[in-house]
């Protein structure tokens, strides 16, 4: 069974930092893995789709990075800004039409 | 550019009673799901359809009926409303579940049973 962990589950930083989101996956047979961005009370905001075959994707200021061969990807974001404040959520998809999401990481960007 | 739309974005039922929740997209999309999102449980897969006239049951289908008579539209009924079925609920959508195809998702509708 898929399991997917992301870690910190919530990270404060001043603006202006470069950061680090951690996700980890259990079963590395997965074909793809996306991240997600969803602001509180509102829908999820897919921010980039990573294929297996590829090691990272890049969109502005973020970019995603993927080792299937030890479980992982990265969200890599440049010079945080408060607007960056949401949580963000990596999933994969499975066999059965599921996609296993992380519990995400609450990320709070201060002035 | 409406993308995946669900209605309503609120709702408030008593126990015992039934609805549905709307969920359509104008992207000619085959794959759609719903999920619920609850503290501490994550987003769970509910019901999903690979195309009109397919659906299947995701780990959580009790309580929960769907249809897809239409490429669009995958409402979600709730047959007899419980507290337990208090969340969250999304519905997402992609050209196809595989491969390099992201998924979009709806702003939600959030249920409350009393």
């Amino acid at each position: 069974k898929q399991e997917v962990t992301q870690i910190p589950a919530a990270l404060s930083v001043p603006e202006g930092e470069n950061l680090v989101l951690n996700c980890s996956f259990t079963d590395s047979a997965i074909y793809n893995l996306q991240w997600f961005r969803q602001d509180p009370g509102k829908g999820l905001t897919s921010l980039l789709l990573i294929q297996s075959s590829q090691r990272e994707q890049t969109s502005g200021r973020l970019n995603a990075s993927l080792d299937k061969s030890s479980g992982r990807s990265t969200l890599y974001i440049a010079a945080s800004q408060p607007g960056d404040s949401a949580t963000y959520l990596c999933a994969v998809p499975g066999s059965n039409y599921k996609l296993t999401f992380g519990k995400g990481t609450l990320l709070t960007v201060n002035p | 550019n409406a993308g995946v739309t669900q209605t309503p974005k609120f709702q408030v039922l008593k126990t015992g009673q039934s609805m549905t929740l709307q969920c359509a997209q104008d992207m000619n999309h085959e794959y759609m799901s719903w999920y619920r999102q609850d503290p501490g449980m994550g987003l769970r897969l509910i019901h999903y359809s690979v195309g009109a006239g397919i659906t299947d049951q995701g780990e959580v289908p009790n309580g929960y009926n769907v249809s897809r008579s239409t490429t669009e539209d995958f409402p979600l009924r709730l047959l007899s409303a419980a507290p337990s079925q208090t969340s969250v609920y999304f519905c997402a959508s992609s050209y196809s579940f595989a491969a390099s195809q992201p998924q979009h998702f709806g702003d939600g509708t959030r249920l409350s049973i009393l």
